[in-house]
């Protein structure tokens, strides 16, 4: 069964700490991990997909890298604004897709 | 209106209520989903359709009913639902089934 792990649970910073998260999963022929941020009360927002182990992909503060049993979230001198859940989801090759439970990001100015 | 669209947002019913969620696509996707949202506890993916035709239906009980009449909308009825139903729920849709997938503002339901 494909599984999905994120840590840590939850993430307090500093406005300018930068840190990393942390995405870990077994999956059964990966297609693509997906990357999104879910603020309170809406829908989770798509940020990146990854393909294959080594790709990196870069938005504002935020840059997601892959290995071949997980992927990182950076986040570079983040702002108050970043303060979110961010959610890692992986797709096998059957084409489902599996989420993480997420990290809940909070940034204090 | 761009997006995912859902309505309603909020949806306070009782265990023998009969309602329906509303989900509409402004994004010419032919892939739509539905997803339930619990507290602390990761997306469970419940239906998907795919250019209208049913994939998959991730062992939801037979209270929860889906509908896709077209490529831009989907529904879920929702019948005689238990007070553990409570949660999110979240529709999105994709460009084909590998894409990824844009997600509307959800519905919080309640049963009391």
């Amino acid at each position: 069964e494909d599984q999905v792990t994120q840590s840590p649970e939850a993430l307090r910073l500093q406005e300018g700490e930068s840190s990393s998260l942390n995405c870990s999963y077994t999956v059964s022929g990966l297609r693509g991990l997906f990357w999104y941020r879910q603020d309170p009360g809406k829908g989770p927002e798509f940020l990146f997909t990854l393909y294959s182990a080594g790709e990196e992909k870069e938005k504002e503060r935020l840059k997601a890298t892959l290995t071949k049993k997980e992927s990182f979230l950076h986040i570079t001198a983040p702002k108050p604004e970043d303060s979110a859940t961010y959610l890692c989801a992986v797709q096998a090759n059957d084409y489902k897709l599996s989420f993480g439970a997420g990290t809940t990001v909070t940034v204090r100015a | 209106e761009t997006g995912v669209t859902q309505t309603p947002r909020h949806l306070v019913m009782g265990m023998t209520n009969k309602k329906s969620l509303k989900c509409e696509q402004h994004l010419g996707h032919n892939a739509m989903y539905w997803y339930k949202q619990s507290a602390k506890k990761p997306l469970e993916l419940m239906f998907v359709y795919n250019f209208k035709e049913q994939t998959e239906n991730n062992s939801v009980p037979s209270r929860f009913s889906p509908e896709c009449p077209n490529s831009s909308h989907l529904f879920l009825h929702l019948h005689t639902l238990q007070p553990e139903d409570s949660a999110l729920y979240l529709c999105a849709s994709s460009q084909e089934a590998d894409y990824e997938q844009y997600f509307g503002p959800g519905t919080r339901l309640t049963v009391t």
